[in-house]
């Protein structure tokens, strides 16, 4: 998980509350993304950011906001928490340079749990 | 629109037995392809990947996959097992050449028996 950190790491919240995720980097790198992991599904990718204000959904953007003002932090919102959003949300990035392969460095992940 | 096939959402294996993990994948422009691997309580971590040039790759733990067109499949072997070894294992597929968006598989779950 070197170079990215995911805040908070756990956290426990109530339907129908607001609920913000942090991924901060400290590796410079261009893209960022936001995924959630279920059981059966694997990774579905919910936004992703390609620069500092450029960002775009995913295949479940639904309910869920980002934004990103520096290269280093790019945020997940929850406007209105559910219990269909109860998950572990991954944070990655990468640095695409030219032809090269798109390699994701992931974040240790926030599992997050609405009642 | 890409996507991703992962054949058996958990395989057992013995310990010193054969592993064989199955992708296949769904792509309208050549892909890159991937292995990610997650241990318990981490995040994801490349395994090998896939661009262009030799179709069989190797990867970290003595993991190796072999792109084949013509199948759509891009399978992950290891030809001895170890415990640990046992993790969960991700398929994902991006568009080649100016693509930045992965798609991953369901995942399958490797057990290695003792």
């Amino acid at each position: 998980d070197a170079g990215i950190t995911q805040s908070p790491r756990h956290k426990v919240t109530e339907t129908g509350t607001p609920v913000t995720l942090r991924c901060h980097q400290t590796e410079n790198h261009r893209y960022m993304y936001w995924y959630r992991q279920d059981p059966g599904h694997g990774l579905r990718l919910i936004h992703y950011s390609y620069g500092v204000k450029d960002t775009d959904k995913g295949e479940v953007s639904d309910g869920y906001s980002v934004s990103r003002s520096k290269t280093e932090d790019f945020l997940l919102t929850l406007e209105s928490a559910t219990s269909s959003q109860t998950s572990v949300y991954f944070c990655a990035i990468s640095e695409k340079a030219g032809t090269g392969a798109n390699v994701l460095t992931f974040g240790a992940g926030s599992r997050l749990t609405v009642l | 629109a890409q996507s991703v096939t992962q054949l058996g959402s958990h395989v057992s294996v013995s310990e010193g037995a054969l592993v064989l993990l199955r992708c296949n994948y769904s792509s309208s422009v050549p892909p890159y392809l991937f292995w990610y691997v997650q241990y318990p309580n981490q995040g994801l971590q490349l395994l090998l990947k896939y661009t262009t040039g030799a179709t069989l790759v190797k990867g970290i733990n003595g993991f190796e996959a072999e792109f084949k067109k013509s199948e759509t499949s891009f399978h992950l072997t290891k030809p001895s097992a170890h415990m640990s070894d046992a993790a969960e294992y991700f398929c994902a597929v991006s568009e080649g050449q100016g693509g930045f968006k992965t798609i991953f598989g369901a995942g399958t779950r490797l057990f290695v028996k003792a």
